[in-house]
């Protein structure tokens, strides 16, 4: 069974940083690209980075990009975003989502960890 | 960036009706080559996570009740619903994936009548 687990949410004040991270289990890590999508409260879906397997292609939105960084260490099943300049309109929950093997479709997603950014 | 605009934003329909949602892209997401269209359907109820439906603009995943199918090509994309369940009450969302920048609809919420 696929499984995706986010962790690192957590109350950062405006300006900060915050490491997320998502544990995956049941399927072959390194062949599936990953993405990470958020959803701020109340609100609907944002896709925000990309990475395939291999690390070598990652894609930002533009809301996100200069200041958010996707990474990946297949050795520990892990997928990781560094947030960093967070600003109020970064209060979200974010998932973790797993492409198919045979598209680009978010076939398999997390619970969700919630970032809040407040002073 | 593409952007995807989904009509309407909410939607009530009785028990055992049918729902329709659409969905449409700024620029078309039909890849020639493969013939395929790069759009999803999700399903979203409070407190969970996004469920994929449709693949490939028509591919229903597994799983999934055949009461739900999706339809379109290019730019214009239909979701439907044929007879609602109350178990349906969500709301869904478009998303391409025909270039690296993905996108989702707004969201259409779905209620019962």
């Amino acid at each position: 069974e696929v499984q995706l687990v986010e962790s690192g949410g957590d109350l950062v004040q405006p300006g900060g940083s915050l490491r997320l991270s998502c544990a995956a289990s049941g399927f072959a890590f390194s062949a599936y690209s990953l993405n990470w999508v958020r959803q701020a409260p109340g609100k609907g879906l944002e896709w925000i980075s990309y990475i395939r397997g291999d690390s070598r292609a990652t894609f930002y939105a533009g809301s996100v990009k200069g200041r958010f960084t996707v990474s990946r260490d297949n050795a520990r099943n892990s997928l990781y975003l560094e947030m960093k300049s967070l600003r109020d309109e970064d209060t979200a929950v974010y998932y973790c989502a797993r492409e198919a093997s045979s598209g680009s479709f978010l076939g398999d997603w997390g619970q969700g960890t919630l970032v809040t950014v407040s002073s | 960036d593409i952007v995807m605009t989904q009509s309407p934003d909410s939607l009530a329909v009785s028990l055992g009706e049918r729902a329709t949602i659409n969905c449409r892209s700024s620029q078309g997401v039909l890849h020639r080559p493969n013939n395929k269209n790069y759009l999803a359907w999700y399903q979203q109820k409070p407190g969970q996570p996004p469920k994929l439906l449709i693949y490939w603009a028509s591919t229903r995943e597994s799983g999934v009740p055949d009461r739900f199918s999706g339809s379109g090509s290019g730019t214009d994309f239909t979701l439907t619903i044929s007879s609602l369940q109350a178990e349906d009450v969500a709301v869904y969302y478009c998303q391409q994936y025909y270039n690296a920048i993905y996108s989702f609809g707004q969201g259409t919420k779905l209620e019962i009548k």
